[in-house]
Parts: structure tokens; C-alpha cells; sequence
């Protein structure tokens, strides 16, 4: 069955540095890959996806990932951490044609000032 | 314009008791998804409607749980006879075709005494 794995449950990030939220999958056949963002008391907000287009996916906010066939990763990148940044960050897995996601353990962002 | 809309927000009841929980899908959306979110197991699937196709209830964990959705539009979570660890947020989403969840609402909080 197919699964991610995020590391690192809090992450500590100085405002106006690099974000890196790194997130591994296991998968026997090609996924798709997804980020999902939550703040305080919401729901989920999709941040981007990969469907076997093209390996760097931009999503909203600024925020950007790559699939690495060779590494089984989608890690997460921003250039410059906001304040407004601060959320639970998820990465999710699902094969194509299947509806179910699953969700890696999330990592918690904290921005620094 | 109108997102995922869950009601109630908050919901305290006694072990025992049965619960529904209701979830009003963005307008047009085919597909209607239902997530539980606890600290000791993260995000997990639950149930998957989409159109009038016959629902995927792979996830859901026991025969305590069952889910409809009438007229392709609003659904109803209802947990019988709840236990303290049904406790949890849950979480609905809609799509405006199959695949993936892209639309949360803001999540049902359920807390069982």
C-alpha cells in the first residue's frame, strides 16, 4: 500500500528564510503526490500537486516541490519563510484512479521573527 | 463565494449516544469525501461519494459508522452507539469531478465524555 513519510513533526523556520518540508513516498507504481496546508481551526487547503506532468510543481503562496523519481520524494520549498507561513503542513499519496489519500503525520511550521 | 460547509462545529455528547454530523458540499461538486483526524492516527479516510455511483466505505472503521448523500448534494456522517475513541475532527470535501479532494470545510469537532 502506498504511504509517505514526513519527518520531524515541528519545524522552526527565521522569517525571510528558506522553507524545506521534506516528505518521502512508497509507492509500487507512479502516485500522485500532493501538499496540503492547515491553519488554526480550518480545514485543509490543497497547495499543490503532481500528476505526471511535469516534476516541478508551483503552488499557491509561493511555495513549490519536486518529484524525484530516483529518491521517492516531493519534498516542499518556499525561498522566504512569511509570518503568515505558520501551519500544519501535510503531504499526501494516492495511485491513480484511487480516490483515497494518504496522509503523512504533518509537520508543524513555526516562522520565527 | 460559498465553500464546504460542516455543521455543528463543535459537538460534545456521552458514550452511547448516536451523533450526525452534516456536510454541504460546494455547489456542483460530483464528489464528496469524509476525513477523521485524531492526535494518534493523523488523517484517515473514511468514505468517498461520487455521483451516483455506489460509495467506496473502505475506511470506515466499523458498522458503528454509515454516511448517505441525498440528492447528490448534502451528507450525513452518523456514529451509533459512540465511543470515547471516536473522538476526533471530521473533516468533509468536495470536488467538482473524481480524483482528489480540493475543497475542506472547516470540520466537525467531536468530543466524546
Amino acid at each position: 500500500a502506498q504511504s509517505v513519510t514526513q519527518l520531524g513533526s515541528h519545524v522552526s523556520v527565521s522569517e525571510g528564510a528558506l522553507v524545506l518540508l521534506r516528505c518521502n513516498y512508497s509507492s509500487s507504481v507512479p502516485p500522485y503526490l500532493f501538499w496540503y496546508v492547515q491553519y488554526p481551526n480550518q480545514g485543509l487547503q490543497l497547495l499543490l500537486k503532481y500528476t505526471s506532468a511535469a516534476t516541478l510543481v508551483k503552488g499557491i503562496n509561493g511555495f513549490e516541490a519536486e518529484f524525484k523519481k530516483s529518491e521517492t520524494s516531493f519534498h516542499l520549498t518556499k525561498p522566504s519563510a512569511h509570518m503568515s507561513d505558520a501551519a500544519e503542513y501535510f503531504c499526501a499519496v494516492s495511485l491513480y484512479g484511487n480516490n483515497r489519500l494518504a496522509f503523512g503525520k504533518g509537520n508543524q511550521v513555526v516562522v520565527i521573527p | 463565494g460559498a465553500g464546504v460547509s460542516q455543521s455543528p462545529s463543535n459537538k460534545v455528547t456521552e458514550k452511547g449516544k448516536d451523533v450526525e454530523l452534516r456536510c454541504d458540499p460546494i455547489s456542483g461538486h460530483t464528489a464528496l469525501y469524509w476525513y477523521r483526524q485524531s492526535l494518534g492516527q493523523g488523517l484517515e479516510f473514511l468514505i468517498y461519494f461520487q455521483g451516483n455511483s455506489a460509495p467506496d466505505k473502505s475506511g470506515l472503521p466499523s458498522d458503528r459508522f454509515s454516511a448517505e448523500r441525498t440528492g447528490g448534494s448534502v451528507s450525513t456522517l452518523t456514529i451509533q452507539r459512540t465511543q470515547q475513541e471516536d473522538s476526533a475532527v471530521y473533516l468533509c470535501a468536495s470536488s467538482n469531478r473524481g480524483g482528489q479532494p480540493q475543497h475542506f470545510g472547516d470540520g466537525t469537532r467531536l468530543s466524546i465524555l
